[in-house]
């Protein structure tokens, strides 16, 4: 299809076990951002790459998490011996920013828990 | 910092009624979006707002931006059962300087029969 594109859907995993999520932007975005929300609240920024640099990486929690994006495409988001803190919906978006309306659209989302 | 405030977080509403959610926000910002999410889904645009005084509408809701009083409200007249989701709003700060959006706390709406 032509929307964003996340995986894995659902990822359960052992506390201090690394995991990767994937995120496949629409075609031609050059903007995309991670967010996180956990169960029951709002949507909390991670990173923002434009192209392949990581202009913002104010929201990553701790030196745990990075991000990578290749290419001017795909992304991957890396958490590092994952804690129980870290379950959560990894929701990533994409837009082409201000030339255009500006919107963001989200994927399905990447649903983490760590047990 | 940038604060997003929505009110009320949790509305029940009874199917037929009319009531409006408002989403404040602390800093300048000339541009913002309503998203839909419904429960286990991802977000859904609604509504782009793109400059003070812009208005939006679509079926049973309608969109409001004042800039000036750095205020957007989302109007819902005569709910019906399907309207029921989580709304957000998000503040667009990429005119001044700030790259990401700034989602608000979200207002779970249920519309009752």
């Amino acid at each position: 299809g032509a929307g964003v594109s996340q995986s894995p859907s659902n990822k359960v995993t052992e506390k201090g076990k690394d995991v990767e999520l994937r995120c496949d932007p629409i075609s031609g975005h050059t903007a995309l951002y991670w967010y996180r929300q956990s169960l029951g609240q709002g949507l909390e920024f991670l990173i923002y790459f434009q192209g392949n640099s990581a202009p913002d990486k104010s929201g990553l929690p701790s030196d745990r998490f990075s991000a990578e994006r290749t290419g001017g495409s795909v992304s991957t988001l890396t958490i590092q011996r994952t804690q129980q803190e870290d379950s959560a919906v990894y929701l990533c978006a994409s837009s082409l920013g201000l030339k255009n309306t500006g919107e963001l659209f989200f994927g399905e989302g990447s649903r983490l828990t760590v047990l | 910092e940038l604060k997003v405030e929505q009110n009320p977080l949790f509305l029940s509403m009874q199917e037929g009624k009319n009531y409006t959610i408002y989403c404040n926000y602390s800093t300048t910002s000339d541009r913002l979006y309503w998203y839909r999410q419904d429960p286990g889904k991802s977000l859904e645009s609604l509504f782009v707002l793109l400059s003070n005084g812009a208005v939006k509408q679509e079926g049973r809701l309608m969109a409001s931006l004042d800039t000036k009083a750095r205020l957007s409200t989302l109007h819902i007249t005569a709910a019906v059962h399907d309207l029921s989701a989580t709304y957000f709003c998000a503040v667009d700060q990429r005119n001044f300087g700030n790259e990401k959006l700034t989602f608000g706390t979200g207002t779970r709406l249920t519309i009752i029969p």
